[in-house]
C-alpha cells in the first residue's frame, strides 16, 4: 500500500540543524510531486515547501524561505527537508505528503521537531 | 493568519446536518480545485474530499463537497460522534507557487 514514512525528529537548539526524512513506497516515487506540511503544537496545519517529481522545481514558505532546503533522491524514494538555523517558532510535527490530481495524499504519521534550549 | 479562511468552530447534534466554509481569493480557491481533509485527534490530516467534490474510495457520502467562485463548502450529514475532529480546506496557490490551508474548524458533535 501507499505508505510515508518520516524520521530524523527531535530536540534541537535555537540556531541549529536538522534534517528530515520521508521514505515513500507503494507507488512510482518518481512520478509525484512531493511537499511538507508541519503543524504547530496545538495550531493548524502550514505549508512548508514542494519539490516537483523530477526536483526541476522547488518552492518555499517565506517563513522557512533560505533556512530550508527540499530535496529528493528519486532512487532511493526518499524526500528530505534540511532545515537549518532553527527558531522556536519551527517547533512543530513535520508531515511529509505527496501531491497527487489536485490533493495531498497520503500523509505520513509526522515527525516532531521541538527547537528548544 | 491562515490564507484560506474557516471558521474556528462548528457544533450539532447527533444526525444532524453541519456545513463549513473556506473563503479564498481568485489566485488560489477559484483558479484551483479545493481538497479537504479530516484530522482526528492526535493523528495525521486524512483526505475527505479532493478536487471540489469527489470522495476517495472508503469516504462515506455524508461528507461532501462544492466550490463557487472563492468560497467552498463542505458538507456533513448525518452526524455521529465520531465525526468528531479538525477540518481543513487546501489548494494552490497560482500566482504564490505556495500550498495554502485554512486554520481548521474543530467540529464538535453535541
Amino acid at each position: 500500500q501507499v505508505q510515508l514514512v518520516e524520521s530524523g525528529g527531535g530536540v534541537v537548539q535555537p540556531g541549529r540543524s536538522l534534517r528530515l526524512s520521508c521514505a515513500a513506497s507503494g507507488f512510482t516515487f518518481s512520478s509525484y510531486g512531493m511537499h511538507w506540511v508541519r503543524q504547530a503544537p496545538g495550531k493548524g496545519l502550514e505549508w512548508v515547501a514542494v519539490i516537483w517529481y523530477d526536483g526541476s522545481n522547488k518552492y518555499y514558505a517565506d517563513s522557512v524561505k533560505g533556512r530550508f532546503t527540499i530535496f529528493r533522491d528519486n532512487s532511493k524514494n526518499t524526500l528530505s527537508l534540511q532545515m537549518n538555523s532553527l527558531r522556536a517558532e519551527d517547533t512543530a510535527v513535520y508531515y511529509c505528503t505527496r501531491y497527487n490530481s489536485n490533493r495531498f495524499d497520503p500523509w505520513g504519521q509526522g515527525a516532531l521537531v521541538t527547537v528548544s534550549s | 493568519q491562515s490564507v484560506l479562511t474557516q471558521p474556528p468552530s462548528v457544533s450539532a447534534a447527533p444526525g444532524q446536518k453541519v456545513t463549513i466554509s473556506c473563503s479564498g481569493s481568485s489566485s488560489n480557491l477559484e483558479n484551483n480545485y479545493v481538497s479537504w481533509y479530516q484530522q482526528l485527534p492526535g493523528t495525521a490530516p486524512k483526505l475527505l474530499i479532493y478536487e471540489n467534490n469527489k470522495r476517495p474510495s472508503g469516504i462515506p457520502d455524508r461528507f461532501s463537497g462544492s466550490k463557487s467562485g472563492t468560497s467552498a463548502t463542505l458538507g456533513i450529514t448525518g452526524l455521529q460522534t465520531g465525526d468528531e475532529a479538525d477540518y481543513y480546506c487546501g489548494t494552490w496557490d497560482s500566482s504564490l507557487n505556495v500550498g495554502v490551508f485554512g486554520g481548521g474548524t474543530k467540529l464538535t458533535v453535541l
